[in-house]
C-alpha cells in the first residue's frame, strides 16, 4: 500500500492528451515538491518532471505537471507509441522523514 | 557523463547479509548527496535510504531501519549499503541514485542490481 495513491493503469490513442493523478496529504504533496518519473520496460526510472511543473532538459513540452492542495497530475499531449511506460510521483513526506512513491500507473498506447 | 553503476546484488538466504555498491562518475561525488531506491518484481519504487554529502545526514525507511546501513567513501566515489537480517520481501532490483536527502528529485539513477532474498 503506497502512501501516494495512483491508478494502476490510464492508456489512450496516439495523439490524444492522457493525465495521471497522484493524491496524497498534507505532510507530503501538500507541503513539499511533487516529481514524477517515467521508466521505460527494462530501465531505470527517468526524472521527468521536477519541483511540481519543470520539466528538465531534454524532456518533451508534451510533458507537463501540476499540483493543488494535496493531489498532482502528470498530463501528456500528443500521446505516442514511445510514451508507453510506467509513471511514478514521488515527494519527501514530512511525518515520515523518508521520500514516498505512489505505486506507480502503467500508461499503455492503444 | 554521469555515470552511476550499482554492484553486490545476487542470491542470498534468508537472514543473511549483502552489501551493495555504487560507483560513480563523471560529477563531483563529494557534493553530492545520494540515495537507494528499490522496486520487488512487479511493483512500484520504494525509498531505502538518503544520505548527505558529507554523511551528516541519514535517513532510513521505517522497514529498513536497523537492518539497513548506508554509507560512502568520497574519496573512492562510492555509495554502499549493508544489508543485515535479509527477508524475502527484500527481493528487489536496488538502484543508486543523485539527489538530495531531503527531497524527492533523483536526477540520475544506475542501471540497478538484483537481490534475490529465497531458501
Amino acid at each position: 500500500q503506497s502512501v501516494l495513491t495512483q491508478p494502476p493503469s490510464a492508456s489512450g490513442t496516439p495523439g490524444q492528451r492522457v493525465t495521471i493523478s497522484c493524491s496524497g496529504s498534507n505532510s507530503n504533496i501538500g507541503s513539499n515538491y511533487v516529481y514524477w518519473y517515467q521508466q521505460l520496460p527494462g530501465t531505470a526510472p527517468k526524472l521527468l518532471i521536477s519541483r511540481n511543473n519543470q520539466r528538465p532538459s531534454g524532456v518533451p513540452d508534451r510533458f507537463s505537471g501540476s499540483k493543488s492542495g494535496t493531489s498532482a497530475s502528470l498530463a501528456i499531449s500528443g500521446l505516442r507509441s514511445e510514451d508507453e511506460a510506467d509513471y511514478s510521483c514521488a515527494a519527501w513526506d514530512d511525518s515520515l522523514s523518508g521520500v514516498v512513491f505512489g505505486g506507480g500507473t502503467k500508461l499503455t498506447v492503444l | 557523463e554521469v555515470q552511476l553503476v550499482e554492484s553486490g546484488g545476487g542470491p542470498v538466504k534468508p537472514g543473511g547479509s549483502l552489501r551493495l555498491s555504487c560507483a560513480a562518475s563523471g560529477f563531483t561525488f563529494s557534493s553530492y548527496s545520494m540515495n537507494w531506491v528499490r522496486q520487488a518484481p512487479g511493483k512500484g519504487l520504494e525509498w531505502v535510504s538518503s544520505i548527505s554529502s558529507s554523511s551528516t545526514y541519514i535517513y532510513y525507511a521505517n522497514s529498513m531501519k536497523g537492518r539497513f546501513t548506508i554509507s560512502r567513501d568520497n574519496a573512492k566515489k562510492s555509495l554502499y549499503l549493508q544489508m543485515n537480517s535479509l527477508r524475502a520481501e527484500d527481493t528487489a532490483v536496488y538502484y543508486c541514485a543523485r539527489g538530495d536527502y531531503y527531497d524527492s528529485e533523483y536526477d540520475y539513477w544506475g542501471q540497478g542490481t538484483l537481490v534475490i532474498v529465497s531458501s
